[in-house]
């Protein structure tokens, strides 16, 4: 049973312009939250993370947003660029890590 | 350079034959993990370390094994079980808490002919 879902499979935006990633999860003892962005053929690197005592956090273009009482976080990119193309994965933090399916970004120049 | 090696980064077996990769980290970290990913599919977990000479069996742990004899290194082995061996398999690093963010290696794309 997937703990941590990302419904979109694929998203394409225009450069320049915000770019959305949504995440859901089911368990409310997850207490910390990851993005990760992947390049093809390549591990996982870490994008920025929220404890659940937030609701925002921001790191230059990326800004992460927690809703406890929806179980969703989202990732948000502005202004998107087109290195920012790659697969995203959420990830949610309890007794061990629950990774979502990832959704493939395409920023378009 | 502090960062965690995966090889190879490309392994081709036959069918029936066990096949070991390494996963080696130079961060300190006392965890690690072992992942899979498969197409239209999130990271699943197979196994993973708290601490030298302790493992702990993830989500699909079947047909595969580990150990954890260094602090540096977490080999996996998949063994002949494994049903469906091919994928691309992330081995991962943390510190002590768990709500460290995980280092991940470059991963080892394994196909089984």
């Amino acid at each position: 049973d997937q703990q941590v879902k990302q419904n979109s499979p694929s998203l394409s935006v225009q450069e320049g312009r915000i770019s959305i990633l949504n995440c859901d999860y089911t368990n409310s003892m997850f207490d910390y939250f990851l993005w990760y962005k992947k390049y093809p053929a390549e591990g996982p690197t870490f994008l920025i993370s929220i404890s659940s005592i937030k609701d925002k956090n921001e790191d230059g273009r990326f800004t992460v947003f927690l809703n406890k009482s929806a179980k969703h976080l989202s990732l948000h990119i502005v202004p998107s660029q087109p290195g920012d193309s790659a697969v995203y994965f959420c990830a949610a933090s309890g007794n061990q890590f629950y990774f979502g399916t990832g959704t493939s970004l395409t920023v378009i120049p | 350079d502090g960062g965690i090696t995966q090889s190879p980064k490309y392994l081709f077996r036959k069918e029936g034959q066990n096949v070991t990769l390494s996963c080696e980290q130079n961060l300190n970290h006392d965890a690690m993990y072992w992942y899979r990913q498969d197409p239209g599919q999130g990271l699943r977990l197979i196994y993973y370390s708290q601490i030298v000479n302790d493992f702990q069996k993830g989500d699909i742990a079947e047909g595969y094994s580990v150990s954890r004899e260094k602090k540096e290194s977490f080999p996996l082995t998949v063994t002949s079980a494994q049903k469906n061996p091919t994928a691309f398999y992330l081995c991962a690093s943390s510190g002590e808490l768990a709500n460290n963010e995980q280092f991940f290696g470059p991963g080892t794309r394994l196909t089984v002919l």
